[in-house]
């Protein structure tokens, strides 16, 4: 079974500048996670989708993050414009099932962000 | 979701059994205990779950107080692969988000 994938791996961009990410989850996976880890701590959830809908997307920095999943399967996440304190690895996760029973995230590799 | 509490950081020699406690005093009674890794440079990886009864798996074994206000997850027989950070969650049930703290950063040695 494939994992998580998720392009690029590495980015370095300036300040101001824009930035997007892309994530294919586990086929069949319904539900898809962004996170955000700042180095040193946890990481920290941007937005949940569950197939196409949004299903928590409080704590994005909605001036700034952007996120969809139109098809309900890949999904790109957008930093428009990027500030210094973005600098972080953004991770994307999946999961077959929704809130009925227990289930485990897959990761993927992450995109490491570096903001100059 | 409740809160955890870990220790930062940790040694374990190898082939000894690593065994990281966490704190989880406010849990209720509908919340499930977690744990996950996170090997440096890596996405984080699921190791094992429970709710009230000790659980093993091939991974390793997860110890929960009758009280259900703390857990240590044991690996039996820790090995140089093993060194990473080792997030203790508890949150209600699938099809949420995990709330990840600081983790413990095991170290195995040689």
């Amino acid at each position: 079974e494939a994992g998580v994938a998720q392009s690029p791996r590495y980015k370095i961009i300036e300040k101001r500048q824009s930035v997007a990410f892309w994530c294919n989850p586990i086929s069949g996976h319904a539900t898809l996670y962004w996170y955000q880890q700042i180095l040193g701590q946890g990481p920290k959830l941007l937005i949940q989708f569950q197939n196409n809908g949004v299903v928590d997307d409080s704590q994005l920095p909605k001036d700034r993050f952007s996120a969809e999943r139109l098809k309900g399967v890949d999904s790109t996440l957008k930093i428009q414009p990027a500030k210094l304190e973005d600098s972080a690895v953004y991770l994307c996760a999946s999961s077959t099932r929704d809130r009925e029973s227990t289930d485990t995230q897959y990761f993927g590799p992450g995109t490491r962000l570096t903001v100059l | 979701d409740a809160k955890t509490t870990q220790p930062t950081s940790m040694d374990c020699a190898e082939g000894r059994a690593a065994n990281l406690p966490c704190n989880h005093s406010t849990i209720s009674g509908n919340e499930y205990v977690y744990w996950y890794r996170q090997i440096h440079s890596q996405g984080p990886q699921y190791i094992i779950h429970g709710l009230k009864n000790n659980e093993t798996n091939e991974m390793a074994s997860l110890i929960i107080t009758e009280d259900r206000k703390s857990s240590t997850l044991i690996l039996p027989h820790a090995t140089l692969r093993d060194t990473a950070v080792y997030y203790c969650i508890v949150r209600v049930s699938s099809g949420y988000a995990l709330n990840f703290g600081k983790g413990t950063s095991l170290l195995v040695t040689p």
